[in-house]
């Protein structure tokens, strides 16, 4: 079964700093995906980044980055130069690579940018 | 338009009665997906569907079923809704060989 562990309830970060929110994972899959969804308080869920197992460089997605170390089981979301508008919830999520996508989720991190 | 729509937005109803929620899309995608959201819990998958002859099970299907009209259409249904099944719900998409699954807006719905 594979689990994802978000132990961040919620982050603050001024505007215009960066901020890390930690993902851990457990599975015993191979092969798998990592993913970052932002949940505003609108409630639409929004994808932000993807990671695969075997990918050897970190995902980039304009200020997204995901920092994957796999021997940890680490999948960390770093959100550069922060905006207000980056405060929302966000999802970290895993799927194991086997021609479908069953994602599990975590339980989310609050983000709160301050001016 | 979106791409992922999600009818109705909003549902109260009573214990015992049946409800239906439906998803469309227009994203050509083969693949569909019903999550529930509770608050602190995250996302845990209700059902999904490869494609139209195809349905499976995820994490939480007891008390739920679900229809694959057509490619792009999914519904959901609570056979005789209980309180516990007050949640926000979820449909996404996703295409085969494609990792981003794309989710629609939600539909809050209260049992009372």
């Amino acid at each position: 079964a594979q689990k994802i562990t978000q132990t961040q309830p919620g982050m603050f970060v001024q505007e215009k700093e960066a901020v890390t929110l930690d993902c851990t994972y457990d599975t015993s899959d191979q092969s798998y995906g990592l993913f970052w969804y932002k949940q505003p308080s609108s409630g639409e869920m929004i994808f932000l980044i993807y990671q695969g197992s075997y990918d050897e460089q970190n995902a980039t997605e304009g200020r997204y980055s995901l920092n994957f170390q796999k021997a940890r089981k680490s999948a960390n979301l770093v959100i550069s130069a922060s905006q207000l508008g980056d405060s929302a919830m966000y999802f970290c999520a895993m799927s194991p690579n086997t021609g479908f996508q069953k994602l599990v989720f975590g339980t989310g991190t609050r983000l709160l940018v301050s001016p | 338009d979106a791409d992922v729509t999600q009818t109705p937005r909003n549902r109260i109803t009573k214990t015992g009665k049946r409800i239906m929620l439906e998803c469309s899309q227009t994203k050509g995608h083969d693949r569909m997906y019903w999550y529930r959201q509770d608050p602190g819990l995250g996302l845990r998958l209700i059902y999904y569907s490869f494609d139209v002859k195809d349905i499976n099970k995820g994490e939480i299907s007891d008390g739920y079923s679900v229809s694959r009209q057509a490619q792009a259409k999914f519904s959901l249904s609570l056979e005789s809704a209980i309180p516990n099944q007050t949640a926000l719900y979820f449909c996404a998409t996703s295409a085969s060989g494609k990792n981003e699954q794309f989710f629609g807006p939600g539909t809050r719905l209260t049992v009372l």
